[in-house]
């Protein structure tokens, strides 16, 4: 089946760092990528939508010069939180759409917990 | 926006017992979508419905599309230790998957 990667999947950092989170489809090409956060015992929220090649559609209410991302191959999407603060404390989690097959289907990736100290 | 609700928010049943999650969106779903995250996990997807009235069975777990296409439901027979974890309904419209506020599941040996 389908595999996603992310790394790293677990970032423990400082206030004020930029923290980089990168997701990769492995074994097929992702014409979308997703990137999700997701509190604990709560839904997942969608923060945007990126296609290669192309700027990402950010959901409203996401700042998209906090939240950098970088979908740069078909197999390839990063996430930059820049100057994180503790309230960014979150797991993120990408998931890739395949362009060919089933398209509908979304395959997510094991998630990258994030603790800003 | 789009919202999308699943009661109930959490259910603790005995193996062996049968159990259903319902989800509501506040729009008309081009399809909907169910997964499962087991606890400390991401999503897995389990299954896409996309017709009207659909009704998809997978060994002891069965899911329905709404008539309205506005609402779903999971319903798993004789639940199993192995069946513990969040089950997330996800709709999609406009484009977009918008995930339900999820089911959590216990199930107690």
């Amino acid at each position: 089946g389908a595999v996603v990667s992310q790394h790293p999947s677990r970032v423990i950092c400082k206030s004020g760092t930029s923290v980089k989170i990168e997701c990769r489809s492995l074994d097929f090409q992702a014409t979308t990528m997703f990137w999700y956060r997701q509190f604990p015992k709560q839904s997942l929220m969608l923060m945007a939508t990126s296609n290669e090649g192309s700027k990402a559609t950010y959901e409203q209410g996401v700042e998209k010069d906090k939240f950098l991302i970088n979908h740069a191959s078909l197999t390839l999407s990063t996430l930059t939180v820049t100057s994180a603060h503790p309230e960014d404390s979150s797991f993120y989690i990408c998931s890739a759409k395949p362009g060919t097959g089933h398209p509908e289907t979304q395959y997510f990736g094991p998630g990258t917990r994030l603790l800003v100290l | 926006g789009q919202q999308v609700m699943q009661i109930p928010q959490y259910q603790h049943v005995q193996e062996g017992e049968d159990f259903t999650t319902y989800c509501n969106s506040s729009t008309t779903l081009s399809n909907i979508q169910w997964y499962k995250q087991r606890p400390g996990g991401h999503p897995v997807f389990l299954i896409q419905l996309v017709k009207s009235g659909e009704v998809k069975k997978q060994k002891r777990l069965t899911f329905q599309f709404g008539e309205a296409k506005k609402n779903s439901s999971l319903h798993i027979t004789a639940t199993q230790t192995t069946d513990v974890g969040t089950y997330f309904c996800a709709g999609r419209s406009f484009q977009k998957l918008v995930f339900g506020t999820g089911t959590r599941l216990l199930v107690s040996p």
